[in-house]
């Protein structure tokens, strides 16, 4: 069966740190690009960042209001996909979902999501 | 970045209605346009990739058209599984964006 499954969320104070891990299984994960996407309560859908395969030198992308402090990387020897999230913020809080892009870059793989809650 | 914008941001409908959800990008992608379902607690799914491709498994009252700017989600028949929120993403360049979400209710 493919799946995702995520975890390391939690409750941190502003300006802490968190890592998020990603494992996978059922596919070939090292050929896969990995994507990090997460939704505050009762809001829409947003890009994190992606991770691309060794084919591709694991190049990294993010948005700009992760941008230097957010940091993806993977270890396909373990098939895990990380968000190490640094100087994280109040509306850094909400459900992050790690997810594979699949080869038609739709992201046809989901996690069930780790909360993330930052706050004093 | 390239902005997304669906419409409606809601709508309701009853079982057995046709129901289209359009989705416009502020520039063209091509058809690099995905449309994604999500329900209450879970993690979205994939329904069509590239504008029109049906993702594996997913019902063929589904379908997805359009390229370039403007794009459509369209159910043929709504089903009681169907309410849900849906959701456009490009896919064009990064980062990618999704549009705001369009909740399709029960009437």
């Amino acid at each position: 069966e493919v799946q995702l499954v995520e975890s390391g969320g939690g409750l941190v104070q502003p300006g802490g740190s968190l890592k998020l891990s990603c494992a996978a299984s059922g596919f070939t994960f090292s050929g896969s690009a990995m994507h990090w996407v997460r939704q505050a309560s009762g809001k829409g859908l947003e890009w994190v960042g992606r991770i691309r395969s060794k084919a591709n030198s694991y190049a990294t992308e993010y948005a700009a209001s992760v941008k230097g402090r957010f940091t993806i990387s993977r270890d396909d020897s373990k098939n895990t996909a990380y968000l190490q999230m640094n100087s994280l913020k109040t509306e850094d809080t909400a459900v992050y979902y790690c997810t594979r892009q699949g080869g038609a870059y739709g992201m046809d793989v989901w996690g069930q999501g780790t909360t993330v809650t930052v706050s004093s | 970045d390239i902005q997304m914008t669906q419409s409606p941001s809601s709508l309701s409908a009853s079982v057995g209605d046709r129901v289209t959800i359009t989705c416009r990008a502020s520039q063209s992608i091509s058809n690099y346009l995905n449309w994604y379902q999500q329900k209450p607690g879970k993690a979205p799914k994939l329904l069509i990739y590239v504008a029109s491709s049906l993702q594996s498994g997913v019902p063929s009252r589904f379908s997805g058209s359009g390229s370039g700017i403007d794009f459509t989600l369209t159910i043929s028949s709504l089903q009681p599984e169907d309410f849900a929120t849906y959701y456009c993403q490009q896919s064009y360049s990064t980062p990618w964006t999704f549009g705001q979400g369009t909740k399709v209710e029960i009437k």
